[in-house]
């Protein structure tokens, strides 16, 4: 069963803001939200995670709502480079990261 | 962060054969992971590499296919054995983080079996 649910695509335009939606509506107490990127041809990446307050990093910040079923990665000015697929992962304590098949995010001039 | 480097970046092997891929970490780990991710595809969990004991594997890989080992805390192993076409797939270690869950994952071991 999927843990997290996201579009499988979406665009966005140079130097503006992306907004990546997550849902995970089974999120239990003790779960936290990863997101990590893959660019082409390149590993995983991590990129911020969180419990129930939202993060901030020098990549992104991570909006979980107040019940914990969604959350939003923003990537506040994205650029060329950050074009990538991104994962939503749903995990607790040292387990293992179950990848589904992200959102693949195009960044155009 | 980890620094993790694998070996070789990329292979072409012929049916029947192995390859063991090397993953070096640069600093000590408590755990190593080995996935494989297939053309077009997520990434998929194949084992745990523990240190000092054997590997754990996910639900459809085994040690005779994909044997693992992990001498120490900053190195492992993986062996894709007797290869068919359909291993062809782009093979990637992590490794746990100082942060709680956080993973580093290596660049990747590209295999094509012809």
């Amino acid at each position: 069963d999927a843990k997290t649910t996201q579009p499988p695509s979406m665009d966005c335009a140079e130097g503006r803001a992306a907004n990546l939606p997550c849902n995970h509506s089974t999120i239990s107490g003790n779960e936290y939200v990863y997101w990590y990127r893959q660019i082409h041809s390149q590993g995983p990446q991590y990129i911020i995670h969180g419990l129930k307050n939202n993060e901030t990093n020098e990549m992104a910040s991570l909006i979980i709502t107040e019940d914990r079923k969604s959350s939003t990665l923003i990537l506040p000015h994205a650029t060329l480079r950050d074009t990538a697929v991104y994962y939503c992962i749903v995990i607790s304590g040292y387990s293992t990261l179950t990848f589904g098949k992200g959102t693949m995010l195009l960044v155009s001039p | 962060s980890a620094v993790i480097s694998q070996k070789p970046s990329r292979d072409i092997c012929q049916r029947g054969t192995s390859l063991t891929i090397q993953c070096q970490v640069d600093s000590q780990v408590t755990m190593m992971f080995w996935y494989r991710q297939q053309p077009g595809q997520s990434l998929t969990l194949i084992a745990t590499a523990n240190q000092g004991s054997e590997a754990t594997y996910e639900s459809g890989f085994v040690i005779d296919k994909f044997p693992i080992s992990r001498p120490n805390l900053t190195f492992s192993t993986l062996t894709v054995s007797n290869m068919s076409p359909e291993d062809s797939s782009i093979y990637l270690c992590s490794v746990t983080g100082t942060a709680v869950d956080e993973q580093y994952f290596g660049p990747g071991t590209r295999l094509t079996v012809t």
